[in-house]
């Protein structure tokens, strides 16, 4: 079975520019994470969907992420303006659903901001 | 609020031997713990999990303890062998939030031939 797809593998933007990062999950996965993983700490989760709403986005910083799963399929998470501190790993995970929580996480997006 | 904490240092050893990595929590016990391994450059690998009511779990070289009175879990690696060579990730449930997990910051293991 193919596994989740994340896309763009690098990114490299300017601080206040804007960057949107796309995530399929593994078909038939209810559940879709994003996290942030920043160099030598664990994944922090940004936000936790159930096919098209929203569970949790407790940690999201909503004045400058967003993130959409309109379709219950494909995610794209946004950030606009980046800041610095941004810079990091986001992972996109999925999941059968919020009882079976064994993650298939992607390759992730690896964000540089300068 | 949960708090999920691994041994930040590297952890070095000699092929053939075991590898005993650390995994401590704070207020009430998770329905589940779940170990993930890492590789550079790619998103963690799902390895085991194992529930509050479960003492210990098996999975080929793998062995995974869930303590409750400890607060901790500990992840059992024997007979090494460098592919092993990886950080290892412990994530913990945080009760009726729909599968969140919290992750610990991961500990690097290195195996040496």
């Amino acid at each position: 079975e193919a596994g989740v797809a994340q896309s763009p593998r690098y990114k490299i933007i300017e601080k206040r520019q804007s960057v949107a990062f796309w995530c399929n999950p593994i078909s038939g996965h209810a559940t879709l994470y994003w996290y942030q993983q920043i160099l030598g700490q664990g994944p922090k989760l940004l936000i936790q969907f159930q096919n098209n709403g929203v569970v949790d986005d407790s940690q999201l910083p909503k004045d400058r992420f967003s993130a959409e799963r309109l379709k219950g399929v494909d995610s794209t998470l946004k950030i606009q303006p980046a800041k610095l501190e941004d810079s990091a790993v986001y992972l996109c995970a999925s999941s059968l659903d919020m009882a079976n929580t064994e993650a298939f996480f992607g390759q992730g997006t690896r964000l540089t901001v300068v | 609020s949960q708090k999920i904490e691994q041994n930040s240092e590297a952890l070095n050893i000699q092929e053939g031997k075991t590898a005993t990595l650390t995994c401590n929590y704070t207020n009430y016990s998770p329905a589940y713990l779940q170990w993930y391994r890492q590789d550079p450059g790619r998103g963690p690998v799902f390895l085991l999990l194992i529930r509050e009511n479960e003492k210990e779990k098996r999975k080929e070289r793998l062995k995974v303890t869930f303590d409750t009175t400890l607060k901790q879990s500990l992840f059992h690696i024997t007979a090494s062998q460098p592919a092993d060579s990886a950080t290892y990730l412990c994530a913990r449930e945080v009760g009726n939030q729909g599968g969140k997990l919290i992750f610990g910051q991961g500990t690097e293991l290195s195996v040496k031939p």
